[in-house]
């Protein structure tokens, strides 16, 4: 099975601040990777798919980035709404698996 | 607008089962390859199981392989979980979501496993 690492596991921001989340798999999976944010209490959100495309609806502000074996989300300027759980997805082999989330807190 | 609603969650005895329903609206649910993934209580998102459109090919994460078993039912645009042998680990939120990359996600059905 695929193991995804992400790192970090949680990161204290301000807004304004330009953050960066990564996940490594533990073998290539080309650019089979997604990128979700969850808010306490609520189902998660697609915000990149295919490692690099914006989902539609989603702030331009989120970028994705890496293909193979590391991936980035990148935040560019956060904003208040932006604080919440994200987590990778590969769905390159069966079984897919997260990474272990990134908690983005406020400092 | 494409909508999921899960539904059957509930309290079982450890050992019980339990099916969850997972209701498609504003889509065909026979063109897309459907899944399902948990949250246990304060913990991470795990991916656990994945059914193509026709319902001829299945996939499951170890931790509940053999004991859970995915399915569909084309004409009635429902995707199904049945769940048995249950432990007091398969405690958690469970979401349907459509296709392998999640792209729409229900809000999910409460699984509560406790004797």
């Amino acid at each position: 099975d695929i193991q995804m690492t992400q790192s970090p596991s949680s990161l204290s921001a301000s807004v304004g601040d330009r953050v960066t989340i990564t996940c490594r798999a533990s073998q290539g999976i080309s650019n089979n990777l997604g990128w979700y944010q969850q808010k306490p209490g609520k189902a998660p959100k697609r915000l990149i798919y295919a490692a690099s495309s914006l989902q539609s609806g989603v702030p331009s502000r989120f970028s994705g980035s890496g293909s193979g074996t590391e991936f980035t989300l990148t935040i560019s300027s956060l904003q208040p709404e932006d604080f919440a759980t994200y987590y990778c997805l590969q769905h390159n082999s069966c079984p897919y698996t997260f990474g272990q989330g990134t908690k983005l807190e406020i400092k | 607008e494409v909508q999921l609603l899960e539904s059957g969650g509930g309290l079982v005895q450890p050992g019980g089962s339990l099916r969850l329903s997972c209701a498609a609206s504003g889509f065909t649910l026979s063109t897309y390859p459907m899944s399902w993934v948990r949250q246990a209580p304060g913990k991470g998102l795990e991916w656990v199981s994945l059914i193509s459109d026709s319902g001829d090919s299945t996939c499951y994460a170890d931790s509940v392989k053999g004991r859970f078993t995915i399915s569909r039912d084309n004409s009635k645009n429902t995707l199904y979980l049945q769940m048995t042998s249950l432990r007091v680990e398969d405690t958690a939120v469970y979401y349907c979501a459509r296709r392998a990359w999640l792209e729409y996600w229900g809000q999910g059905t409460l699984v509560t496993v406790s004797s």
